[in-house]
């Protein structure tokens, strides 16, 4: 069974320029987090989706991130107007529900020039 | 709010030199405490899921215990190749997982 999948695996552009970043969940999984991850710092959460739910979308920095899940599956984070400060690892993780382990991707390495 | 607390932040071993990571949190109705690690440039990979005070687990030279108020991750004879970012995170009652910034364990030969 295939993991969690995050795509591309690393990233560089440039500032002001708008990025997609890419998750696949473990197939049945019906949660999915984002989380962000800079150099030497934990987990900061970013949203939460648990199935049909409103997603919980209280982690993101700014008006210029936001994140959508399509037919309880695929989920992309979009960042706008990227800023230099916006540069770090971006990982997912899905859960089976929302009381069990989450497994994470690998992680987008972003890096804004 | 939920917060983690780990420490200490980064911790140097002898091979075989046995000792204990913590991990102290705050939370509004613990629904799980779990532990991860993490190597350099991978994501984190799940190691246990402690659900109540008192509970125990324990997978090859690690073993994780949990009361109301901190968690101890237990490192017996390490390894160098136990050397990674150990991770806790605790979830409350609205499903958003909380994580403390980890410890870095160097085991040396």
């Amino acid at each position: 069974g295939a993991g969690v999948s995050q795509s591309p695996s690393n990233k560089v552009t440039e500032k002001g320029k708008d990025v997609e970043l890419r998750c696949d969940p473990i197939s049945g999984h019906t949660a999915l987090y984002w989380y962000r991850q800079s150099l030497g710092q934990g987990l900061e959460f970013l949203i939460y989706f648990q199935g049909n739910s409103a997603p919980d979308k209280s982690g993101l920095p700014s008006d210029r991130f936001s994140a959508e899940r399509t037919g309880g599956s695929v989920s992309t984070l979009t960042i706008q107007r990227t800023q230099q400060e916006d540069s770090a690892v971006y990982l997912c993780a899905s859960r089976e529900t929302r009381n069990t382990e989450a497994f994470f991707g690998q992680g987008t390495r972003l890096t804004v020039v | 709010e939920d917060q983690v607390t780990q420490s200490p932040e980064a911790l140097r071993l002898q091979e075989g030199e046995s000792s204990s990571l913590n991990c102290s949190y705050t939370v509004s109705g613990l629904r799980g405490l779990f532990w991860y690690r993490q190597d350099p440039g991978k994501g984190p990979e799940f190691l246990f899921t402690l659900y109540s005070a008192g509970e125990e687990k324990e997978k090859e030279r690690l073993k994780a215990t949990l009361t109301k108020k901190e968690s101890f991750l237990h490192i017996t004879a390490p390894k160098p190749e136990d050397s990674a970012t150990y991770l806790c995170a605790v979830q409350g009652a609205n499903s958003k997982l909380t994580f403390g910034k980890g410890i870095t364990l160097s085991v040396r030969p």
